[in-house]
């Protein structure tokens, strides 16, 4: 099955500084890598996602890179604010051919914002 | 309406008990999900079902058993559970490959 790697575990940064997180996965069949935002006590919140036939996609701040070569995929969050304080997972879906699949994650990164 | 909704939100339950966890949304798509998120851990698959049939189930014990009623709820019966299936348990659901929308949960601790 599918193994999605993601790294640091935490993160500390300045606010408004960049912050960037970076994930690897293993299956070269899985094509589509969405990032999730989850605050204490919350659901995860889709902040943006990615298909396998794009190498970069953005949305204000944020920003997702792909190197479908290398299997890899960053999220890139610029101009930190203190709400950008929460837990951060990467995932990746290998297609079953069944049309719906469930997503891998990471292991998540806790980003926190220093005032 | 643009949300998955679950209930209930808190269940405590007994290890000899039956429950149910319900999950609904009204936004057409016709693929749902049942995930376990334990502390600390990310979500971690459970089953999926499109089209109202079950597609995917990830080796789950045969203590949760899911329901898909129709296109917009999905159930999962829970009997006979161990202290270690205390978790939260997420909702999600999407059109067939499209982006997956997660409820808020159901946190439940078994005794």
């Amino acid at each position: 099955g599918e193994n999605v790697e993601q790294h640091p575990s935490t993160l500390s940064v300045q606010e408004g500084d960049s912050a960037v997180i970076k994930c690897t996965y293993s299956d070269s069949a899985s094509n589509y890598f969405p990032w999730y935002k989850q605050e204490l006590g919350k659901r995860p919140q889709l902040i943006i996602d990615i298909r396998s036939n794009v190498g970069e996609k953005k949305d204000q701040r944020i920003a997702v890179t792909l190197n479908k070569t290398a299997k890899h995929f960053s999220l890139h969050i610029t101009e930190t604010q203190p709400e950008d304080s929460a837990v951060y997972f990467c995932a990746a879906r290998r297609p079953s051919g069944g049309g719906a699949d469930g997503l891998t994650f990471g292991k998540g990164t806790h980003l926190i914002i220093q005032p | 309406d643009t949300e998955v909704t679950q209930t209930p939100k808190h269940l405590v339950m007994g290890m000899t008990n039956k429950k149910s966890l319900k999950c609904e949304q009204h936004m057409g798509h016709r693929a749902m999900y049942w995930y376990k998120q334990k502390a600390k851990k990310p979500p971690e698959l459970m089953f999926v079902y499109s089209y109202e049939k079950l597609s995917i189930n990830e080796s789950v014990p045969s203590r949760f058993s899911p329901e898909c009623p129709n296109s917009s709820l999905l159930n999962l019966h829970l009997h006979a559970l161990q202290p270690e299936d205390s978790a939260l348990y997420l909702c999600a659901s999407s059109q067939a490959e499209g982006a997956q929308y997660f409820g808020p949960g159901t946190r439940l601790l078994v005794l």
